[in-house]
């Protein structure tokens, strides 16, 4: 079985300051890693995967991850936040092939003027 | 080209009624996904339909149930509705065994019961 973990449940950070949101996961076999966006009343939207290949995943909206095996971490990066990308982020993990997702409890970031 | 279409948006029951939700895939796409994203917490995984048959299914009762027509769509059924049936329910659409294809999620129904 899997499991993700999402350490930090709300990050407040000032526009344009870096942020880091924080994924760890647990499998006992290779996993497919994604971070998603969700935006109030709203589904989820893909903001990024990593299914194989450069650890360094660039994805929509100028966010990045960073796989680490070793560490079993997926951490999303955005060098400069903006007031809309205030929303709840998921990161989550699949077995691979169209199984199911499993995800984290989500972090709300929160972009202050 | 429409991506993953669910309805009602919102829907609201009482105790120990049955509902009905409804999703449309996106186009080309032959799975069918659902969650339960209670408030403040992560989507859990309900079950996973293709070829009309139920492929995977997570930690939820019989009480959930659920179908595959032939031109992809989905239901999801929920009987005997209990005040912690309250949730988003999600659908989600894939290509079984296309990796580069990751799920594509619906705006949900919110599913309120009273």
């Amino acid at each position: 079985a899997q499991s993700v973990t999402q350490l930090d449940s709300q990050v407040p950070v000032f526009e344009e300051a870096p942020v880091e949101l924080r994924c760890n996961y647990s499998s006992s076999v290779s996993v497919y890693l994604f971070w998603y966006v969700q935006y109030p009343n709203q589904g989820l939207q893909l903001l990024l995967k990593y299914l194989s290949g450069s650890t360094l995943v660039k994805g929509i909206n100028g966010f990045e991850a960073e796989f680490n095996k070793s560490q079993t971490s997926f951490h999303l990066r955005k060098p400069s936040v903006h007031i809309s990308d205030t929303a709840e982020y998921f990161c989550a993990v699949e077995r691979g092939g169209g199984n199911k997702l499993t995800f984290g409890t989500g972090t709300q970031l929160k972009v202050e003027l | 080209d429409a991506g993953v279409t669910q309805s009602p948006t919102h829907l609201i029951k009482t105790r120990g009624q049955q509902v009905t939700l409804r999703c449309s895939p996106k186009s080309g796409h032959d799975t069918v996904s659902w969650y339960q994203q209670a408030l403040g917490q992560g989507p859990q995984f309900i079950f996973q339909y293709y070829e009309e048959e139920e492929r995977q299914r997570g930690n939820f009762p019989d009480r959930f149930s659920g179908h595959q027509f032939p031109n992809y769509s989905s239901e999801l059924n929920v009987n005997a509705l209990l005040l912690g049936d309250s949730a988003l329910y999600l659908c989600a659409s894939s290509t079984l065994g296309d990796s580069n294809q990751p799920q594509h999620f619906g705006d949900g129904t919110r599913l309120s019961i009273l």
